[in-house]
């Protein structure tokens, strides 16, 4: 079936550092790949997301890359703060309808101050 | 925007018994919900698929007749655990979906059974 590989699983950084999280995804139909911050305890909130139109999309200390070719995308932190620590997972829109997304298998952030 | 609630929080019962999730889209009709499943330290395993008005469409692996949901309106869906065992013990998240592709979650349900 199709599947998201996500790395690295565990990334620990300084306050301040950059944060990179790299997604490989299998289902060449997929147009659609958003990330998702869950904090312990929490749902998953939308932090950003990319069609597959669009190379790379950013949001203040947050930006996305996406390489359709080879089938890569990828979460950049920048000027990271202790609260972006938290799992991190990226996940591709399915073909044949109804939305479906395949999630990662997560990417747990700590930023240490 | 694009507010889901889901209730309750937290349930615990007794193997056997049947415990019904709700998930509501608070601000926004939802074409689509989802149902899905995350143990502790994992990612989130999609259970099923439901879309008002028809039948749910399942995941492999994942039993019909024991987690049933049911989507009455654009607003709401249920999922009801029937004859839940220790083994059915995870967090359970819905997610409501606007427009094509994008997914909100609700808060999640801690069950614990017992």
């Amino acid at each position: 079936g199709e599947n998201v590989e996500q790395h690295p699983s565990t990334l620990s950084v300084q306050e301040g550092d950059s944060a990179v999280i790299k997604c490989t995804y299998s289902d060449s139909a997929s147009n659609y790949f958003p990330w998702y911050k869950q904090e312990l305890g929490k749902r998953p909130q939308l932090i950003i997301d990319i069609r597959s139109n669009v190379g790379e999309k950013k949001d203040q200390r947050i930006a996305v890359t996406l390489n359709k070719t080879a089938k890569h995308f990828s979460l950049h932190i920048t000027e990271t703060q202790p609260e972006d620590s938290a799992v991190y997972f990226c996940a591709a829109s399915l073909s044949g309808g109804y939305n479906k997304l395949i999630f990662g298998a997560g990417t747990r952030l700590a930023v240490h101050p | 925007g694009a507010v889901v609630s889901q209730h309750p929080s937290w349930v615990i019962c007794k193997s056997g018994t049947s415990v019904k999730i709700e998930c509501r889209s608070l601000d926004f009709q939802a074409t689509t919900m989802f149902w899905y499943r995350q143990f502790p330290k994992q990612s989130l395993m999609l259970m099923a698929t439901s879309n008002e008005g028809s039948k749910a469409t399942y995941e492999q692996g994942v039993e019909k007749d024991k987690f049933l949901i049911n989507h009455a309106s654009l607003t709401l869906s249920t999922l009801t655990v029937t004859s839940a065992h220790p083994e059915d013990s995870s967090f359970y998240i819905c997610s409501a979906s606007e427009r094509v592709n994008e997914q909100y979650f609700g808060p999640g349900t801690r069950l614990t059974v017992t």
